[in-house]
């Protein structure tokens, strides 16, 4: 199973783009990257998920390079109810779920 | 919209209680999971179920146990609940795995635990 490394904490203003990186240097051929967003006192929220190059939905876009060792997530706009705990998962389908400590998000006004 | 309940957003017990913690999801999921969070150590499963009667441990199991009678209901309990059980309690619920979505699980509002 593969183990993600994201910053622990990040700091942005309203209104930028806020890009949230996750390495997983072990990834399997077979895995998917997927990220959840976590408000505080609330249980976490499936964002975005993808497998190669670049997906993108009404809330963010995930950014996959040809290596597959790391994903990026793409917050464009960001505001005060962005902030928020940000996990990011690798896993295949027959894999335990694994919830690291995320990347805490702050938005500054 | 998939709805996932928890019995109880806040519960306070004493050491050496039994505690049950029911969660009930509506989209007739098989995947079934139980997570506590911590500050500083983030989401760890405890127990987890693909189908009904049917437990498998995560990483964290001491010190409980699950029960899944039906499949939109799944219990955790603490045989005897002691002080470092006092946690945030997370239910999550998906359907089975398939290429394209794995991983898209459902969370309750979670059980903030208290055991004094």
């Amino acid at each position: 199973l593969a183990k993600t490394t994201q910053p622990i904490s990040m700091d942005s203003y309203e209104g930028q783009e806020v890009n949230i990186t996750c390495s997983h240097n072990n990834i399997a051929t077979n895995d998917y990257i997927t990220w959840y967003q976590q408000f505080p006192s609330q249980g976490p929220r499936f964002i975005i998920q993808g497998y190669k190059t670049k997906v993108t939905n009404e809330v963010a876009s995930l950014f996959i390079p040809a290596d597959r060792k790391s994903s990026t997530l793409s917050l464009p706009r960001v505001s005060l109810s962005d902030t928020a705990v940000y996990y990011c998962l690798v896993g295949g389908r027959d894999d335990k779920i694994i919830f690291g400590k995320g990347t805490r998000l702050h938005i500054l006004p | 919209d998939v709805k996932v309940t928890q019995s109880s957003r806040y519960l306070v017990k004493r050491t050496g209680e039994k505690v049950f913690l029911e969660c009930v999801q509506d989209m007739d999921h098989e995947n079934m999971f139980w997570y506590r969070q911590d500050p500083g150590l983030g989401l760890r499963l405890i127990y987890f179920s693909y189908d009904v009667k049917m437990k498998e441990k995560g990483d964290i199991p001491e010190g409980y146990s699950v029960s899944r009678e039906k499949k939109e209901r799944f219990s955790l309990i603490l045989e005897s609940a002691s002080t470092n059980q006092t946690s945030m309690y997370l239910c999550a619920s998906s359907p089975p795995s398939f290429v394209g979505r794995d991983y898209e699980q459902y969370f309750g509002p979670g059980t903030r635990l208290t055991v004094t």
